[in-house]
């Protein structure tokens, strides 16, 4: 399973563009990179998930260059709600693979300021 | 409305009093797992399960155990509660072959042993 590794936490002000990398060296060909966003005493909530280049829903934008090592959650004009820990994920959401066991890890902490 | 219910929301009990937290979805989705969270160590996983009879450990197994008799249903089990196992958990599912929708977890279930 591929191993990823994010910045602990991170701060940001009302208004401004946040972008959170996850690094994915050893990620697999059949891997696709999910976003979860968790707030104090809730259950993680999916967020955006990719494969290659760029994906982008209602909610943020999902960079992932060429190579796949790495992968960038952007999330436009954050607000106060948007403090949350934010997790990214490598594994296989397909029958058949290894997508059974997720591995969360810790996250990032966001921090939006007024 | 689809979601994944975990019951009780909050249980202190002593220990080596046995217990069960029961998780059920309503989304006809077949994988189903269980994660602890604690402060500094994020989400890990304890067990999940592919379908019906099929389960498998996570990173952090001991102490639990769980079963799947039926699609919607996939209850934790303590056998011998110890006060380590004093934790918020989470029940999550996701639906087979498909890749945009990630996890969906329950609002979790905060456990103390005393």
């Amino acid at each position: 399973l591929a191993k990823t590794t994010q910045p602990i936490s991170m701060d940001s002000y009302e208004g401004q563009e946040v972008n959170i990398t996850c690094s994915h060296n050893n990620i697999a060909t059949n891997d696709y990179i999910t976003w979860y966003q968790q707030f104090p005493s809730q259950g993680p909530r999916f967020i955006i998930q990719g494969y290659k280049t760029k994906v982008t829903n209602e909610v943020a934008s999902l960079f992932i260059p060429a190579d796949r090592k790495s992968s960038t959650l952007s999330l436009p004009r954050v607000s106060l709600s948007d403090t949350a820990v934010y997790y990214c994920l490598v594994g296989v959401h397909d029958y058949g693979g290894s997508q059974g066991n997720l591995i969360f890890g810790k996250g990032t902490k966001l921090s939006v300021k007024p | 409305e689809a979601q994944v219910t975990q019951n009780p929301r909050y249980l202190i009990t002593v220990t080596g009093k046995k217990l069960t937290v029961t998780c059920s979805q309503n989304m006809n989705h077949e994988y189903m797992s269980w994660y602890r969270q604690d402060p500094g160590l994020g989400l890990r996983q304890i067990y999940y399960s592919m379908n019906v009879e099929v389960t498998d450990k996570g990173d952090v197994p001991e102490g639990y155990k769980v079963s799947r008799k039926e699609k919607r249903n996939f209850p934790l089990i303590l056998e011998s509660p110890s006060p380590n196992q004093t934790s918020l958990y989470f029940c999550a599912s996701s639906l087979t072959g498909v890749r945009d929708y990630g996890y969906t977890f329950g609002s979790g279930t905060r456990l103390t042993v005393v």
